[in-house]
């Protein structure tokens, strides 16, 4: 059972807005900052979001991170079938050091 | 062009022991802390290990405390995870991580196979 929760699964369309979610704590992203790592099979995960909402240079605008308390979110607007992928939340810990989220897998319908 | 290029995986019984090493290369190693990932197939991403800059201070999740050790060469670039004791449950991918605003790069990552 993973420190972070996200949805096992989310979908869209081509062009929809898709958000998912990474649910946490007080001693993990309710503290500090979330991190998002997107994952194509076979492949090793990349740096997606930093810091809660900042993105390396690669990413497109399209891919926006927010929080609200313990809860972090990654929003994909204008949804690509390049798009579809695993995602995982990241945070530091107090107690446990870096954790993950279960991951979430995105498919383009 | 930033790479770390991780070697020392393969196939262990039970209770034997393994060394990942991982090759750095393409920026400053020395000021850059570094981390253990690992992925077990088909499953989730998994902090392992953490170093600070001059190996001074660690950290590791509970299940590889006592049984793993993680350590770095900066002067060859290097960094490294003694596995010993491994369990079927340590199967997996094991990615040499770079923290620099979160992790990044990863490695391409090497097999771990515990098996009897």
């Amino acid at each position: 059972q993973s420190a972070l929760t996200q949805p096992p699964s989310v979908s869209g369309t081509p062009g929809q807005t898709v958000t998912i979610s990474c649910s946490g704590s007080r001693s993990n992203i309710g503290r500090d900052y979330a991190f998002w790592y997107q994952q194509f099979p076979g492949t090793a995960p990349k740096l997606l979001m930093y810091k809660r909402i900042y993105r390396p240079s690669w990413v497109p605008d399209r891919f926006s991170g927010s929080q609200s308390g313990a809860t972090a979110y990654l929003a994909i607007s204008g949804l690509r079938a390049e798009d579809e992928a695993d995602y995982y939340c990241a945070a530091w810990d107090n107690s446990l050091g870096w954790v993950f989220g279960g991951g979430t897998k995105l498919t383009v319908l | 062009e930033v790479q770390l290029v991780e070697s020392g995986g393969g196939w262990v019984q039970p209770g034997g022991s393994l060394r990942l090493s991982c090759a750095a290369s393409g920026f400053t190693f020395s000021t850059h802390k570094m981390h253990w990932v690992r992925q077990a197939p088909g499953k989730g991403l998994e902090w392992v290990s953490f170093i600070d800059e001059n190996g001074t201070y660690k950290k590791d999740r509970d299940s590889v405390r006592g049984r793993f050790i993680i350590s770095r060469d900066n002067a060859e670039n290097s960094l490294f995870l003694q596995m010993n004791s491994l369990r079927d449950d340590d199967t997996a991918i094991y990615y040499c991580v770079r923290e620099s605003n979160g992790f990044d790069p990863w490695g391409q990552g090497t097999l771990v196979t515990v098996s009897a």
